[in-house]
C-alpha cells in the first residue's frame, strides 16, 4: 500500500532563517506531487505541483521553491523565511490527474517568529 | 474560471441532527467532484467523490453527496451527527485533464451534545 510521509511535524523558525520541508512517497512510482499551505482560518492554497521529476510548476508568486530530486521525493524551500510564511503545509499525491484522489501527508506546522 | 463556494464558514448541529454542508461549483461543464475532510492538525482525508454516473454518491462515516447538474451543487449530508465528526470539510472540484483541483474555502462543523 502507498504512504505518504512528511518531516518535519512541527517546526519553530525566526524570521529570515532557511526553510527545508521534506515528503516523501512510498508504494507508488511516478505520482503526481503537491505542496498547498494552510494559513490560520483560512482555506488550502496550492504551492507548487510537479508531474516528474524536475518538472515543477508554481502557482503563487513568494519567496518559496520547490524541488523534486527523486521520483517519489518533493522538498519546500525558502531562503529567508517571512512572518507570513507560517501555516500548516500539506504535501499531497495521485496517481494520475487531479481528477484522481489526492492523498494527503500529515502537515507540518511551521510557526515563524 | 473554475471556484467553488461553500456557504457558511461554520455550521453548528445538535449530536443527532441531520448534517448538510454546502458546496456550489461554478463550470458549466460537469466537473469531477470531491468532499474531504480534516480533522484537528491532520492532513485531509477523503470523503466521497462523484465523477461519472450515479449522482448520489455514498461515503465513509456515513455521509453522501448529490450531484445537481441544474443547481450546479454537490451538497454534503449526513442523517445523524455524531461527535466524532466535528472537523473541517472541504469541498474541491476539477476538470478531465486538469492537475489541480480547486478547492472551497472549509467549513467546521461543530457538533452541540
Amino acid at each position: 500500500s502507498q504512504t505518504i510521509h512528511q518531516w518535519p511535524a512541527t517546526l519553530v523558525q525566526p524570521v529570515g532563517s532557511p526553510l527545508s520541508l521534506e515528503c516523501t512517497v512510498e508504494g507508488t512510482s511516478n505520482p503526481n506531487l503537491y505542496w498547498y499551505r494552510q494559513a490560520a482560518g483560512r482555506g488550502l492554497q496550492l504551492l507548487f505541483y510537479s508531474v516528474g521529476i524536475g518538472q515543477i510548476s508554481s502557482e503563487v508568486p513568494q519567496n518559496l521553491s520547490a524541488s523534486r530530486p527523486q521520483d517519489r521525493q518533493f522538498i519546500l524551500s525558502s531562503k529567508k523565511l517571512l512572518l507570513s510564511d507560517s501555516g500548516f503545509y500539506l504535501c499531497a499525491w495521485t496517481p494520475g490527474q487531479a481528477t484522481d484522489t489526492q492523498y494527503f501527508g500529515p502537515g507540518t506546522r511551521l510557526t515563524v517568529l | 474560471a473554475q471556484s467553488v463556494t461553500q456557504l457558511g464558514s461554520h455550521v453548528s448541529v445538535s449530536e443527532g441532527a441531520l448534517v448538510l454542508l454546502r458546496c456550489n461549483y461554478s463550470s458549466s461543464v460537469p466537473p469531477y467532484l470531491f468532499w474531504y475532510v480534516q480533522y484537528p492538525n491532520q492532513g485531509l482525508q477523503l470523503l466521497l467523490k462523484y465523477t461519472t454516473g450515479a449522482t448520489l454518491v455514498k461515503g465513509i462515516n456515513g455521509f453522501e453527496a448529490e450531484f445537481k447538474k441544474s443547481e450546479t451543487s454537490f451538497h454534503l449530508t449526513k442523517p445523524s451527527a455524531h461527535m466524532s465528526d466535528a472537523a473541517e470539510y472541504f469541498c474541491a472540484v476539477s476538470e478531465w485533464n486538469n492537475y489541480q483541483l480547486i478547492w472551497g474555502a472549509g467549513t467546521k462543523l461543530i457538533i452541540k451534545p
